[in-house]
């Protein structure tokens, strides 16, 4: 079966930083391009950011450009997003996301809440 | 605010075909394939459509996509209780270089 964990979420203070990692089993990860999506309280999908099978194409969103980094380990197949200087409006559920020609495949998600 | 809209909400009752529209340009919609999502309530997205209008496996055929120039639809026939849920376009935007949502559309059965 094809799946998706998303953990490392939590509290953090506005201008902290954490870590959200995704699990992947059940496909070869190595070979797709990955894809992290977050969704405010009562709110929309936004999407984030992008990194290619191989690492070497990564995209970002203007909102979280220079202050998060999309990574990968394909031998652990985990996937990374490391988020600094975290703001309030980034509190939200943050997923990992499989792209195959589409976002195919969803995680769960795990929440941020960023407040002091 | 999306550069690809939708309306925010839509409605329909038991059996109705509903249609939920979705607009762009021709960085985004006008020249790269659309999908639509459904997210029910405290789930993650789940894909319904691809390509415009191919459903994936297991997605039943009451759900079916289009599209024409920059706005794409999603229709939904034989509407059940379970259909009540927020859909989402979503396409890659050649300028921005990244995916793009629509807003979504809350849909309710009445």
């Amino acid at each position: 079966e094809v799946q998706l964990v998303e953990s490392g979420g939590g509290l953090v203070k506005p201008g902290g930083s954490l870590r959200v990692s995704c699990a992947a089993s059940g496909f070869t990860f190595s070979l797709y391009t990955m894809n992290w999506v977050r969704q405010a309280p009562g709110k929309g999908l936004e999407w984030l950011a992008s990194i290619s099978s191989g690492s070497s194409h990564i995209y970002y969103a203007d909102s979280v450009r220079g202050r998060f980094t999309i990574s990968r380990d394909s031998a652990k197949n985990s996937l990374y997003l490391q988020m600094n200087s975290l703001r309030t409006d980034d509190t939200a559920v943050y997923f990992c996301a499989r792209e195959k020609d589409a976002i195919d495949v969803w995680g769960q998600g795990t929440m941020v809440t960023v407040s002091a | 605010q999306s550069v690809v809209t939708q309306p925010p909400s839509a409605s329909g009752t038991p059996g109705q075909r509903v249609s939920i529209s979705c607009f762009g340009d021709t960085s985004n919609v006008g020249r790269n394939y659309v999908y639509w999502y459904q997210q029910l309530p405290g789930t993650a997205p789940r894909i319904l459509i691809q390509r415009n209008n191919q459903r994936p496996s297991g997605v039943p055929d009451r759900f079916s996509g289009s599209k024409s120039g920059t706005s794409a639809s999603l229709a939904i026939s034989g509407l059940r209780s379970e259909d009540e849920a927020d859909y989402y376009c979503a396409t890659w935007d050649d300028t921005l270089s990244n995916w793009v949502f629509g807003g979504g559309t809350r849909l309710t059965v009445l």
